[in-house]
C-alpha cells in the first residue's frame, strides 16, 4: 500500500509571494492533517479536514489555509509568504475511526528567501 | 512556556545501552500520549501509543505514562545504530489523536 505523498519536495519563494503545497492520504484514509515543523518551534498543528470539511484548526495566522477534495486529496495555501514560514511542511492521514494511528508524509521543505 | 516540554539532547549512548528518553507537559487534558520517531529527511513514525496512566511495552521499547506528575517516559533496550534518530513525545486529549501537540524533540545517536 503507497505511503502519504506530498508534492513538492522543495520549493524556494520569496517574500510576499504565495505557495500551494499538495498531499494524497493512504487510500481509504479520508482524514488529513497538516504539521509545520521548524527547528525553534518543534512540530505545530496546523489544520485537519475531513469530507472536505476544516474539523480542527491550530494556532495559525489567516494566511495559511487549506481544503480537502473528494478524493481525500489536501492542499493547503500559504498567502503572503513571510521569512519565519520556512519550515518542514507535513501531512498526516489516518483513516478517521475512533483512535487510529496518524501516517506521516516526507514532507515539503519550504525555504522563504 | 510550552504545553510540552523535552529535551532536545543530543544524546550518544554506546550500543547495548538503555536509553530514557522524557517529556513533560501542563495540559491536564492530555489523555493519549505517543511517541513518535524521526530520521533525517523523513517524516515521523508512530512507535508507541498510551492511553492514561500507565506502562506499555513493545519489543525492546517500553511506555511509561504518570498522570499525576505530568511525565512520560519511553525506554529503548539494547539500543542499536539503527536506532539513531529524533524521538518525538506527542499528547492529544481527544480520543482521534489527530490534533497532536508534539515535544521538540530528542536527537540519538547510538555509537557502534
Amino acid at each position: 500500500k503507497a505511503g502519504v505523498t506530498q508534492t513538492p519536495r522543495y520549493l524556494i519563494k520569496t517574500r510576499g509571494q504565495q505557495v500551494t503545497l499538495s498531499c494524497s492520504p493512504i487510500s481509504g484514509h479520508r482524514s488529513v492533517s497538516w504539521y509545520q515543523q521548524t527547528p525553534g518551534q518543534g512540530l505545530q498543528f496546523l489544520f485537519e479536514y475531513f469530507s472536505e470539511t476544516q474539523r480542527n484548526k491550530g494556532n495559525f495566522p489567516g494566511r495559511f489555509s487549506g481544503r480537502q477534495f473528494s478524493n481525500s486529496r489536501s492542499e493547503m495555501n500559504v498567502s503572503t509568504l513571510e521569512l519565519g514560514d520556512s519550515a518542514l511542511y507535513l501531512c498526516a492521514s489516518s483513516l478517521d475511526r475512533g483512535a487510529d494511528t496518524q501516517y506521516f508524509g516526507p514532507g515539503t521543505r519550504l525555504t522563504v528567501l | 512556556q510550552k504545553e510540552v516540554e523535552q529535551d532536545p539532547g543530543p544524546l550518544s549512548v554506546p550500543e547495548g545501552a538503555i536509553v530514557s528518553l522524557n517529556c513533560t507537559y501542563s495540559n491536564s487534558a492530555f489523555q493519549y500520549f505517543m511517541w513518535y520517531r524521526q530520521y533525517s529527511r523523513k517524516g515521523p513514525e508512530l512507535l508507541m501509543y498510551t492511553y492514561s496512566s500507565g506502562n506499555k511495552e513493545d519489543g525492546r521499547f517500553t511506555a511509561q505514562v504518570d498522570k499525576s506528575s505530568k511525565y512520560i517516559s519511553l525506554f529503548i533496550r539494547d539500543s542499536q545504530p539503527s536506532d539513531s534518530a529524533t524521538y518525538l513525545c506527542a499528547m492529544s486529549a481527544t480520543r482521534g489523536r489527530r490534533a497532536l501537540t508534539f515535544g521538540s524533540g530528542t536527537r540519538l545517536q547510538v555509537q557502534p
